[in-house]
């Protein structure tokens, strides 16, 4: 079964440093999304990508988050200048353009554990 | 206002009952679809079950059904039969179609419900 897959599965950056979080969605799917889970909190939507630029993003996804599909497979969150704050697990997700009846189900990978010390 | 509240941070259930999680919403959009995820340890996100406001029954896939009452905006998760393997945490989560820009249908999440599974 298809799946969406995340490098790495944990990342050890320092303040400032800037990180790319990987992602490869699921191959027909076309609406990308990035979503951020602090420990023990909830998980909060930071931002959805289709047809080479951003759909929506959230108040959270300020200047220093950015995104881009380099090539057809590979989806990148990169942080600029990572703060502490930033310490989160960052999960991948991505759906199918639903035509007709559909869930409009987004596929989440398994996340990239980040931490900044 | 939180737009998904789950009111219970932890919940125990003895193996082989069935167990009820709780979710309720708020929306004024008319269209809007409900989901279910579960996050084991390991702490990737499992698709359980979807609910779109406009299905006219209730959702179930396997033990897993989905308590959908539109006028109570609630859409509380029932696990049938619990098995060990079904500690977790429990996610709730709400699509709205109108608000959601270009049709990004980005999900909102609750806090959450950690469910353990007493043998």
């Amino acid at each position: 079964e298809p799946e969406v897959t995340q490098t790495p599965s944990h990342q050890v950056t320092q303040m400032g440093q800037e990180v790319i979080l990987r992602c490869v969605p699921i191959s027909n799917h076309l609406y990308f999304y990035w979503y951020r889970q602090i420990l023990g909190q909830k998980v909060e939507f930071l931002v959805s990508f289709y047809n080479n630029e951003i759909s929506e993003k959230s108040e959270i996804f300020d200047d220093q988050f950015s995104v881009e599909r380099p090539d057809g497979s590979n989806f990148t969150l990169k942080i600029r200048s990572t703060k502490l704050e930033d310490s989160a697990m960052y999960f991948c997700a991505s759906r199918r353009l639903a035509g007709g009846v559909g869930t409009y189900e987004q596929y989440f990978g398994p996340g990239t554990r980040l931490t900044v010390t | 206002a939180q737009k998904i509240t789950q009111t219970q941070p932890g919940m125990f259930v003895q193996e082989k009952e069935a167990v009820t999680l709780d979710c309720t919403y708020d929306t004024s959009d008319p269209s809007y679809g409900l989901f279910w995820y579960k996050q084991p340890s390991s702490g990737e996100m499992i698709f359980l079950i979807y609910q779109g406001s406009y299905d006219q029954q209730n959702a179930t896939e396997g033990r897993y059904s989905l308590n959908f009452q539109k006028a109570r905006k609630s859409a509380n998760l029932v696990i049938s039969a619990s098995q060990l393997g079904d500690s977790a945490m429990y996610f709730c989560a709400m699509r709205e179609d109108s608000y959601s820009g270009a049709g990004s249908y980005q999900l909102t999440f609750g806090k959450g419900t950690k469910l353990s599974v007493i043998p």
